[in-house]
């Protein structure tokens, strides 16, 4: 069974920092990494897709990376914002699931402070 | 992409009664799946809702505490009966669209 790990699981920092997010998957034979945001008591926002041929995928200052072989994702987000604070999620479709049945991290929950 | 519309988004219940959810997507899709997000854990699929035939339940949950509609391509629903204060969690419908996962905006349920 894919087992989905999140380090660290808190985080805050001052606001400008760089930052990065880990995300490692116990089976190599996935289909897909998303990274999602979860804002309290809500449900979840896409922020990158990386496809399993695929090794990094940005959307303005998100930068995701993907070494399938070694079981390993990072988040990476440029000049941190308050308006980033919020847990941030990952989560894998693996080969043997069904299309669309996500595999979940614990998350990492950041707080960037003015 | 995908636009999914879910309902309530939040409700208190009394233990002992039920809850149904609604999950309403606005393009026709194959397979939707519910989880449940305790609080302070991660996500949890409770199951997997096909059109036109019995949902298929993961390993925990059963079919008499978490009955599954699929009436058409568009919409599901989840029902969480006989509640009791463990059953407080948020409850997110999800779909998949050309390989990314779309959410909905989730039923953050309290049980009292």
């Amino acid at each position: 069974k894919q087992e989905v790990t999140q380090i660290p699981a808190a985080l805050s920092v001052p606001e400008g920092e760089n930052l990065v997010l880990n995300c490692s998957f116990t089976d190599s034979a996935i289909y897909n990494l998303q990274w999602f945001r979860q804002d309290p008591g809500k449900g979840l926002t896409s922020l990158l897709l990386i496809q399993s041929s695929q090794r990094e995928q940005t959307s303005g200052r998100l930068n995701a990376s993907l070494d399938k072989s070694s079981g390993r994702s990072t988040l990476y987000i440029a000049a941190s914002q308050p308006g980033d604070s919020a847990t941030y999620l990952c989560a894998v479709i693996d080969r043997g699931s069904t299309l669309g049945r996500l595999y979940f991290g614990r998350g990492t929950q950041l707080t960037v402070w003015p | 992409s995908a636009v999914i519309s879910q309902k309530p988004s939040r409700d208190i219940c009394q233990r002992g009664t039920s809850l149904t959810i609604q999950c309403q997507v606005d393009s026709q899709v194959t397979m939707m799946f519910w989880y449940r997000q305790q609080p302070g854990q991660s996500l949890t699929l409770i199951a997997t809702a096909n059109q036109g035939s019995e949902a298929t339940y993961e390993s925990g949950f059963v079919i008499d505490k978490f009955p599954i509609s699929r009436p058409n391509l568009t919409f599901s629903t989840l029902t969480v009966s006989n509640m009791s204060p463990e059953d407080s969690s948020i409850y997110l419908c999800s779909v998949e669209g050309n390989t990314e996962a779309f959410f909905g905006q989730g039923t953050r349920l309290t049980v009292v």
